[in-house]
This record gives C-alpha cells, structure tokens and sequence, in this order.
C-alpha cells in the first residue's frame, strides 16, 4: 500500500527529444506528488509538484501529467537537454502531522546525449 | 551557514562499531527525515520526525535509532554495524506549513 513504482530504471533521449518517465501509487490517501532531481554527488532537489485536484502542471519544459483514476503520474521533460542529465525520482506523500513522509520510488537514470 | 547540513561526508567503519551520523538545519522545520540510497531501491525511509521529541519508524528501521532532543538536530545511530548498511544517507526537512522538503549532500558510508 506504501509503494511507489517507477519506470524505467534508465532511459536515454537525444538532445532535443521528449524523456518520459512514469511512476504509480497505490494508497489512495497520497495527496502530494513532488518529482525531485538529484545530480551525481549531491542531494536531491525538488522539481516539481502536483495535487490530486488537477490533472497536469507545467514548470518550463517539466510537465506533470497525473491520472487520479489510474493512480498514475509521470514527468515529461520537452526538448531535453545535456544539462537534464540526472536521475529522477517521483514520490508519494500525505498532508498529516505524523504521516507527512515522503515514499520514493526506485529512480530513473536519465541521459541525454549532446 | 543556513540550510541542512550532513556529517561527516564520508565514513568508514568496521562491522560491529556504533557509529553516529548527524544531521542539523537552520530553518527550524518541524520534520526531519532520514532516508538510504541504494543502486535498485532508491531511497527508502529509515526514520523520520514531527517535531523535537517525536519519531515514527520508516520503511526500514531495523538496526537503526533516532533521537530528536532538539528541532535542529537529527542524528541516526547505527548500534552495531553490519555491511548491508553500506549505502547514502540522507538527511532531509521540511516546514510545517510547506510541502518542500530539503535535502542534505549525503554520507557515504562504508562498513567493513
């Protein structure tokens, strides 16, 4: 029920080219979805965050798309870049003074090839 | 300096030591979060913190302890290291009232 599944493990996409990365959840009560972005040696970093209430956010070129009924969210990163290089975690949280922890799911490696 | 702050960076150990990592911020967040990284699992919640006396277990706790006597500080005690604690560990916090939470540069920690 705590789970967060993300898809792929890696994924490499030529400069200029669309990345898409997809994450499911399985405990309803999650009304937090942030993806975060860690660069090697350092920690991650928050990207970009959705609510439940609507069903896509668009930061730039990071959009995230999140189907309620599915129980499914992605990160779709537009016309990326070498710099996006990274690895990429979706996560999972509840808005509740003792439950308020965030639940990762396992990374993308993302590459992204000049 | 303001912000979340791990140490020590890196740490060697032998199996069986007690060893403590410690974790401080400066922004007076109300949690404090202590996950591990590793190659397949991401990062799993080892313990985390409401508020300065209050801890909850996380995904993976087992060999792991807490204490949270002050709002800044948020060490994790490993009692007697075994090599499967080998990993990163990062600290994090975050606001009462936000949903950001911040993250620490991270331990590498090698039990040997």
């Amino acid at each position: 029920q705590q789970q967060v599944k993300q898809s792929p493990q890696s994924l490499i996409v030529q400069k200029g080219g669309i990345s898409i990365i997809n994450c499911a959840y399985e405990n309803t009560a999650f009304d937090y979805f942030p993806w975060y972005q860690q660069f090697p040696g350092k920690g991650p970093a928050l990207l970009i965050a959705i609510r439940p209430d609507v069903s896509e956010k668009k930061e730039g070129r990071f959009t995230i798309s999140f189907n309620k009924s599915a129980k499914q969210f992605s990160l779709h990163i537009m016309d990326s870049q070498p710099g996006d290089s990274a690895t990429y975690f979706c996560a999972a949280s509840r808005v509740s003074f003792r439950a308020y922890k965030y639940i990762f799911g396992t990374g993308t490696r993302l590459k992204v090839l000049a | 300096d303001a912000g979340i702050t791990q140490s020590p960076r890196y740490k060697i150990t032998e199996t069986g030591r007690q060893v403590t990592l410690m974790c401080h911020q400066t922004w007076s967040h109300s949690y404090m979060f202590w996950y591990r990284q590793d190659l397949g699992h991401g990062l799993r919640l080892i313990y985390y913190s409401a508020a300065a006396d209050i801890t909850d277990k996380g995904e993976v706790p087992d060999g792991y302890v807490v204490s949270r006597s002050k709002t800044e500080n948020f060490p994790l005690t490993l009692e007697s290291a075994t090599r499967s604690q080998t990993s990163v560990y990062f600290c994090a916090s975050k606001g009462r009232w936000n949903t950001e939470a911040f993250f620490g540069q991270g331990t590498r920690l090698t039990v040997v």
